[in-house]
């Protein structure tokens, strides 16, 4: 079965770094690009970027650029999603989810909610 | 960057009835147009990708349509399991540059 596990729930604070991944498994992981989604509280879904395992190639939409890092690991099919310094507005349920051959979005992690408060 | 507008944002409709929903881009986008429905709680689904080609088991009552910059998504008769938010989304370019979704259309029990 293809699948994306992604981890788990997280509280924190202002300023404080934060690292979530997404593991693949059921298929070739590095040869597929993994694409990162925002979903604020209430709203609807953002294309944050996109990389592909294989070499690491990195896209971002300029609205994330600079914002968070995407990173892969192809050695333990896993990606991830990192900030150095979080803010409260970055609290949110965050989706990794693989392009299929046609580059849409076909498999989908179930998601991690991020809650960033003092 | 390629803006992806929906409508309408709500569609009220009962069971059966046939729904349409419309999404328009800022700029043309050929086919690479997707589909996603999303329940409350859950992680999005692809529905419909090269905007007419429904994904591995998706019912025949989805139907997408368009080219260019207007594109719908047609359920023909409703069940109670299609109740739900669809967005659209864009991959216009490959490499990957930008792509984006739309707002989306909540489709709800009237």
């Amino acid at each position: 079965e293809v699948q994306l596990v992604q981890s788990g729930a997280e509280v924190k604070k202002p300023g404080e770094s934060l690292k979530i991944s997404c593991k693949g498994s059921g298929y070739s992981f590095p040869d597929s690009w993994i694409g990162w989604v925002r979903q604020m509280p209430g709203k609807g879904l953002e294309w944050m970027g996109i990389i592909f395992p294989d070499n690491s190639d990195t896209r971002y939409s300029p609205s994330f650029q600079g914002q968070v890092t995407i990173s892969a690991d192809k050695s333990i099919n896993t990606a991830y999603l990192q900030w150095s310094s979080l803010k409260a507005s970055d609290t949110a349920i965050f989706y990794c989810a693989r392009q299929n051959n046609w580059g849409y979005m076909d498999v989908w992690g179930k998601g991690t909610t991020v809650t960033v408060s003092s | 960057e390629i803006v992806l507008t929906q409508s309408p944002a709500t569609l009220a409709l009962s069971p059966g009835e046939r729904a349409t929903l419309s999404c328009r881009a800022s700029h043309g986008v050929s086919t690479y147009l997707a589909w996603y429905q999303q329940k409350p709680g859950q992680a999005p689904r692809l529905l419909i990708y090269n905007a007419s080609n429904r994904a591995t088991g998706i019912p025949a009552r989805f139907s997408g349509s368009g080219s260019g910059t207007d594109f719908t998504l047609t359920i023909s008769s409703l069940e109670p399991e299609d109740f739900a938010v669809y967005y659209c989304q864009q991959r216009s370019n490959w490499p990957p540059e930008v792509w984006t979704f739309g707002q989306g259309t909540k489709v709800e029990i009237k």
